[in-house]
């Protein structure tokens, strides 16, 4: 079985400044994808970046990245100069991708970031 | 741009009615996907389906059944409505791949049940 754990249940960062979320997972698969979603108040699921486990580099989106260490089973997002429109839920999923037609994904519990002005 | 329309936004029912709640995808993906969402608990998997007529349990489906007779519509049934159903229904499609691809959300379907 897939878990993630999410220990931050919110956060409250200074605008511009980095957030760092934090995202750790449990699973048996050899090959599994970990996402990240962003959920605003009006309640959409708003995708935001992937990591396959086979990857080596970290994944990018523009401000978003992974920082991905696959020994301690971790996969945390990494918001750059943050901005006010970055307040949301934020959701961290893994995937198991050894299984063709097992694309179910396990959410973990979420963090809630504010950013201050 | 995919597109994941859920029928309603906010619906208020009465304890035991049978409750569907419907989901339709304009993207031919072969998943779609039925999770609730509560506080404290994130999204946790209903039922999930991979092709027409074809259905899996997911992490919490008693009390919910599925219907999808389309390719793009999946249904959700609540059979007999409690007020521990009261939550946020959240919708999602993907296709099938050997390397996760991201679902795809509706706006989510805030229920009641009274």
């Amino acid at each position: 079985a897939q878990k993630i754990t999410q220990t931050q249940p919110g956060m409250f960062v200074q605008e511009k400044e980095a957030v760092t979320l934090d995202c750790t997972y449990d699973t048996s698969d050899q090959s599994y994808g970990l996402f990240w979603y962003k959920q605003p108040s009006s309640g959409e699921m708003i995708f935001l970046i992937y990591q396959g486990s086979y990857d080596e580099q970290n994944a990018t989106e523009g401000r978003y990245s992974l920082n991905f260490q696959k020994a301690r089973k971790s996969a945390n997002l990494v918001i750059s100069a943050s901005q006010l429109g970055d307040s949301a839920m934020y959701f961290c999923a893994m995937g198991d991708i050894s299984n063709f037609g097992n694309e179910k994904l396990t959410f973990g519990t979420g963090t809630r970031l504010t950013i201050i002005p | 741009d995919v597109k994941v329309t859920q029928s309603s936004r906010y619906l208020v029912k009465r304890t035991g009615e049978k409750v569907f709640l419907e989901c339709v995808q304009d993207m031919d993906h072969e998943n779609m996907f039925w999770y609730r969402q509560d506080p404290g608990l994130g999204l946790r998997l209903i039922y999930f389906s991979y092709d027409v007529k074809m259905k899996e349990k997911g992490d919490i489906p008693e009390g919910y059944s599925v219907s999808r007779e389309k390719k793009e519509r999946f249904s959700l049934i609540l059979e007999s409505a409690s007020t521990n159903q009261t939550s946020m229904y959240l919708c999602a499609s993907s296709p099938r791949s050997w390397d996760n691809q991201p679902q795809h959300f509706g706006d989510g379907t805030r229920l009641s049940i009274l």
